[in-house]
């Protein structure tokens, strides 16, 4: 079946805007996950939603970072006031559960560049 | 909190040679591991995973070993290929609290011709 898929696929912005990135999660996934990589870096948990559960948003950097998701669906990541240092790719993952460990699956991910 | 290393950030094999990525994790009580492969300009992608009860699985050309005496984990690519040449991150659950994968900084792995 398809894969998670994510849009845009690059996002250009000017400092101060706000930006809203989508994921579309593998079909039947209970749970999603948002991370962040920087350039030439290993991913940065950001956010974790598991079904109807409250969201696990340990992993978001400032107050800037919101993101929902449509019960076991398509979730956004809103990043508010843009700053230059959010300049990375915006990656999004589903597995089966969150409850018990599973591999997690990637979509493409989406390069975010703050002028 | 735990960390995820890796040896090398570089690795340079031959052609059809067998390549070895390691490892190293701190956080003893981590019970699930899994490889991602990342090309260029795509989202990592699932290559194998094991669970702490085991020390050895096998895939496709992979083979991943898990040592827990020392906490190192490894991907060994059997025959490299040019289509092998990507980043290579381990990752593990970090248990308690958040959810999400803990990665590591990740190997590049370079087939020369």
């Amino acid at each position: 079946g398809a894969g998670v898929s994510q849009s845009p696929s690059n996002k250009v912005t000017e400092k101060g805007k706000d930006v809203e990135l989508r994921c579309d999660p593998i079909s039947g996934h209970t749970a999603l996950y948002w991370y962040r990589q920087s350039l030439g870096q290993g991913l940065e948990f950001l956010i974790y939603f598991q079904g109807n559960s409250a969201p696990d948003k340990s992993g978001l950097p400032s107050d800037r970072f919101s993101a929902e998701r449509t019960g076991e669906s398509v979730s956004t990541l809103t990043i508010q006031r843009t700053q230059q240092e959010d300049s990375a790719v915006y990656l999004c993952a589903s597995s089966l559960t969150g409850t018990t460990k599973a591999a997690q699956y990637f979509g493409p991910g989406t390069r975010l560049t703050v002028l | 909190g735990e960390s995820v290393g890796l040896h090398l950030p570089t690795l340079s094999v031959q052609e059809g040679d067998n390549s070895i990525i390691n490892c190293a994790y701190s956080n003893s009580a981590s019970d699930y591991f899994i490889w991602y492969k990342q090309e260029s300009g795509k989202g990592p992608q699932f290559i194998i995973d094991i669970r702490s009860n085991m020390d050895k699985r096998q895939g496709q050309r992979v083979t991943v070993l898990l040592n827990k005496t020392v906490k190192h984990l490894s991907l060994q690519i059997a025959a490299t290929q040019p289509g092998d040449s990507a980043v290579y991150f381990c990752a593990l659950y970090s248990g308690g609290g958040a959810d999400g994968l803990t990665f590591g900084k990740g190997t590049h792995l370079i087939i020369q011709p």
